[in-house]
């Protein structure tokens, strides 16, 4: 069955950075793009970008450009999730999650992951 | 404010039907065909309920159906449950591989 499986949570300072990871089952992690998606505490879902593992093409929001990077390695089937810079506004769960449907243009977010908290505070 | 706008909350009885709605608000969420639907608990991720404006994944409850006119899509929950109490949230697929999501509707069952 389909998983995605994410690192735990992290606890870090202002300034900083953290790496997320996102192992993955269950599929064939090169035919897929996944997705990250960020929910702030009490608050709603924001999408932050993309990456394509079978060449690691990625793109992100705009409003995360310059501070977020996705990775992707093939030999583990894991994607990554980097934010540097860290604010108090980054505090979030951080969702990896898998598109389906691309290549028909009609993509949906079918799986995620269970999601990793993020704190940010000095 | 997002470009997506839902009801902050809606609320019904065990066994009564209920709607939520995502009005399109601005341009930049594309033609709006592609309109998922996710239901979220608390403390757990979102669950893919609705693609495609009214497509049903395997395995969920022919209970929860999805519309859509012109630039509002809806999600219909019939024979409302205890267990529907949760966050939903659409979702519009706004191209290139972007995707903008509604501010969420939070359903008490009462």
């Amino acid at each position: 069955q389909v998983q995605l499986v994410q690192s735990g949570p992290e606890v870090t300072k202002p300034g900083a950075s953290v790496k997320v990871s996102c192992q993955t089952s269950g599929f064939t992690f090169t035919n897929y793009h996944l997705i990250w998606v960020r929910q702030a505490p009490g608050q709603g879902l924001t999408y932050m970008g993309w990456i394509r593992p079978s060449n690691g093409d990625a793109n992100y929001l705009q409003k995360f450009q310059g501070r977020v990077s996705m990775t992707a390695d093939t030999s583990t089937n894991t994607a990554y999730m980097e934010v540097r810079g860290l604010t108090s506004d980054d505090t979030a769960v951080y969702y990896c999650a898998r598109l389906f449907g691309v290549l028909a243009d009609t993509p949906r977010i079918d799986y995620w992951g269970q999601g990793t908290l993020v704190t940010v505070s000095s | 404010q997002s470009a997506l706008t839902q009801p902050a909350s809606v609320s019904g009885s065990p066994g009564q039907s209920i709607t939520i709605s995502c009005s399109k608000t601005s341009s930049d969420v594309g033609n709006f065909d592609v309109v998922s639907w996710f239901q979220q608990h608390p403390g757990q991720p979102p669950r893919l309920i609705i693609y495609e404006v009214s497509k049903r994944p395997s395995g969920v409850s022919d209970r929860f159906s999805g519309s859509k006119s012109g630039d509002t899509a809806s999600l219909t929950i019939s024979g409302l449950q205890t267990d529907d109490e949760a966050d939903y949230y659409c979702c519009s697929y706004a191209g290139r591989l972007t995707f903008l999501f509604g501010g969420g509707t939070k359903v008490t069952v009462l």
